[in-house]
């Protein structure tokens, strides 16, 4: 099946860093990502829709200038957390749209990365 | 109220139980739905689609009730490794945009 990865896997920082968190297709081309924030014991939220050449989609409460999200190309799309923060902790995940033409039309699966676990002390 | 629902549990079971999970959603337009399992630590993984006939795979039934916004999944001779976090999700129409229920927590003990 498709992958899609993630990196780094695991990161430490301190109060004010900002941190990266690239997301890949590996073997297809997703004109859209999305990235999703999860608190312990709480389910996956939402974070935004990033697609490739344009603006990302930010849900509510997201703020856009702290999570900034670029898709640059087919195949990567990044999220920055900027002056990361302790409450900022979390696991990050994307996942990756996959569209498959088939006989009967276009079939959609989505896909997961392994996940980021960010610590801001 | 949440767009999707789910009982958080935990439910303890002993192997080989029978088990079912119960999931609502609130938007009448959703149009796909889907169980993921997430283990610890791990990313959600996709179990299986739900489809309004009903659908099996192996020892996990799914079923769709629209009318009542209501999914369901099943689990027979559960399995210790069947110990795991079930995601009811639910993806609305246009966008794409895709929704997690809270998970419910199941943990299975010999």
């Amino acid at each position: 099946g498709a992958v899609v990865s993630q990196h780094p896997s695991w990161v430490i920082c301190k109060s004010g860093t900002s941190v990266k968190i690239e997301c890949r297709s590996l073997d297809f081309q997703a004109t859209t990502m999305f990235w999703y924030r999860q608190f312990p014991k709480q389910s996956l939220m939402l974070m935004a829709t990033s697609n490739e050449g344009s603006k990302a989609t930010y849900e509510q409460g997201v703020e856009k200038d702290k999570f900034l999200i670029n898709h640059a190309s087919l195949t990567l799309s990044t999220l920055t957390v900027t002056s990361a923060h302790p409450e900022d902790s979390s696991f990050y995940i994307c996942s990756a749209r996959d569209g498959q033409a088939m006989f009967w039309g276009l079939k959609e699966t989505q896909y997961f990365g392994p996940g980021t676990r960010l610590l801001v002390l | 109220r949440k767009e999707v629902e789910q009982d958080p549990g935990p439910f303890n079971v002993p192997e080989g139980a029978t088990v079912a999970f119960n999931c609502t959603y609130s938007n009448s337009a959703s149009q796909s739905f889907f169980w993921y399992r997430q283990d610890c630590r791990k990313e959600p993984k996709l179990l299986m689609s739900v489809y309004s006939s009903g659908n099996e795979d192996g020892r996990f039934t799914a079923q769709l009730n629209r009318a009542s916004q209501y999914i369901s999944l099943l689990i027979r001779d559960s399995k210790l490794s069947d110990s795991a976090t079930y995601l009811c999700v639910v993806r609305n129409t246009g966008g794409f945009k895709t929704i997690f229920g809270a998970g419910t927590r199941l943990f299975v003990k010999a």
